[in-house]
């Protein structure tokens, strides 16, 4: 199985800061990197796919980067509404598999 | 609109079966490229991928979970199943399908695209 491991686990940040989450996989999975927001009691949302195409309505503070093994989702002036825990997850091949979140406070 | 509803027990008992149903509306299953797949959250934990059933009916399964559970469809009635055996506490959690498109490159074949539309869960407690 691929393994996908996130850091920070968690952070806390200023409204208008730039927030940056990395994910790495345990073995090359090209572009295949989507990422997702979820906030409490609430399904999480798509947010971006294939590593950088935005999914409709997402706002362009959103970004995403990253090929092969290292990746990031970076928020460039984060908003109230961001505050929400925040997965990637691989879909280059079975068992797709998930990262273990990081939920971004605001301060 | 292209929706996604979850439904099953609330409760259920160590050791038996649980049975959940994801209706869905606005896509077909027998469509080209289309799959449904499941996922799980434990209280307070991270998201946990479960299965995935294809227009095709082709399965793939969590290989921690493999040998406990079963997804099938019934096009007609626009419903995917997940069975999951002999339950555990540690099964408890909120349960949630999603819609996912499997696509085809001639450089990296099949590949899976985000689930782009989720139901909005439904909660499972294990306990006696």
């Amino acid at each position: 199985d691929i393994q996908m491991t996130q850091s920070p686990s968690s952070l806390s940040a200023s409204v208008g800061d730039r927030v940056t989450i990395t994910c790495r996989a345990s073995q090359t999975i090209s572009t295949y990197l989507n990422w997702y927001q979820q906030t409490p009691g609430k399904a999480p949302k798509l947010l971006v796919y294939a590593a950088s195409t935005l999914a409709s309505g997402v706002p362009s503070r959103f970004s995403g980067n990253g090929s092969g093994t290292e990746f990031t989702l970076t928020v460039t002036s984060l908003q109230p509404e961001d505050s929400a825990t925040y997965y990637c997850q691989q879909s280059s091949s079975t068992p797709l598999t998930f990262g273990g979140g990081t939920k971004v406070e605001i301060k | 609109q292209v929706t996604l509803r979850e439904s099953g027990p609330a409760l259920v008992k160590p050791t038996q079966t649980l049975t959940l149903t994801c209706t869905f509306s606005g896509f077909s299953l027998s469509t080209s490229e289309m799959c449904v797949t499941w996922i799980r959250q434990p209280p307070g934990k991270a998201l946990e991928w479960l299965a995935v059933i294809d227009w095709e009916d082709d399965k793939y399964y969590s290989t921690s979970l493999a040998s406990r559970l079963t997804i099938s469809k019934d096009t007609s009635k626009n419903q995917v199943v997940l069975t999951l055996t002999n339950v555990d506490p540690v099964d408890t959690g909120t349960y949630y399908c999603a819609r996912i498109h499997l696509k085809y490159t001639d450089y990296d074949g099949y590949y899976y695209q985000g689930l782009d539309v989720w139901g909005q869960g439904t909660t499972v407690t294990v306990s006696s």
